[in-house]
């Protein structure tokens, strides 16, 4: 059964702490991607991957940054987390024209 | 600029009711078109796709829904609702010289007894 496993389903950091949200697929897939999820808004695109050491921007970057060193592992970093970022984190990956799959999501609070 | 819209936030219905979840897009050619299903606590679930061909496709959880070109337009739809139905829908296209998704802001449905 195909996955992506995001480490932390909850997590809750102080303002100005970095944090590392942690996304791993088992599926071989070139493409990952990092979005999170707020009220009304949808789901926003905050920086991709189709390869290893390879990333680029989404239509949210500003506070992120990523790291993606290995094929099967892609991590969101919050430099310095703000009230602003508490939001639903969604990771997904995917093949070539494959659909994406996605990880049941990291809910995180920053106080 | 791409787009897409959900133009129903929230959608109640009784069960065994018939649903229609509306989605329209702006994109400079026909993109990809997918509708994806959050249930609470959970990631997106893949519903159903449309690439090419028939504009009429067919999902899992007895879902459908049709590509109308001249109204940029992809709705869902389901004849009769269960209760389990309840949860969250988002309408989403992707170009397709790209593999980068773009969602729109979800329509919640709630299913009455």
């Amino acid at each position: 059964d195909v996955k992506v496993t995001q480490s932390s389903r909850y997590l809750v950091k102080r303002t100005g702490e970095k944090v590392f949200l942690e996304c791993v697929q088992d599926m071989d897939h070139e493409n990952m991607f990092w979005y999170r999820q707020d009220p009304g808004l949808g789901l926003r695109l905050i920086y991709f991957s189709y390869d290893v050491k390879m990333k680029e921007k989404g239509d949210i970057p500003e506070g992120y940054s990523v790291s993606r060193e290995k094929k099967e592992r892609f991590s969101l970093i919050l430099e310095s987390a703000s009230t602003n970022q508490t939001s639903m984190y969604l990771c997904a990956s995917s093949g070539p024209n494959e659909k994406l799959f996605f990880g049941s999501g990291t809910q995180l609070s920053v106080l | 600029a791409q787009s897409v819209t959900q133009p129903d936030i929230h959608i109640t219905v009784s069960e065994g009711a018939s649903l229609e979840l509306r989605c329209n897009y702006s994109y400079g050619a026909t993109p990809y078109l997918f509708w994806y299903v959050q249930s609470p606590g959970q990631g997106l679930q893949l519903l159903l796709k449309y690439f090419s061909g028939d504009t009429l496709v067919q999902g899992i959880k007895g879902f459908e829904a049709e590509f109308k070109r001249s109204q940029s337009s992809f709705n869902l739809r389901k004849p009769s609702v269960h209760w389990s139905d309840a949860a969250e829908y988002f309408c989403a296209v992707e170009g397709r010289n790209t593999d980068k998704l773009i969602f729109g802001t979800g329509t919640r449905l709630q299913v009455f007894p």
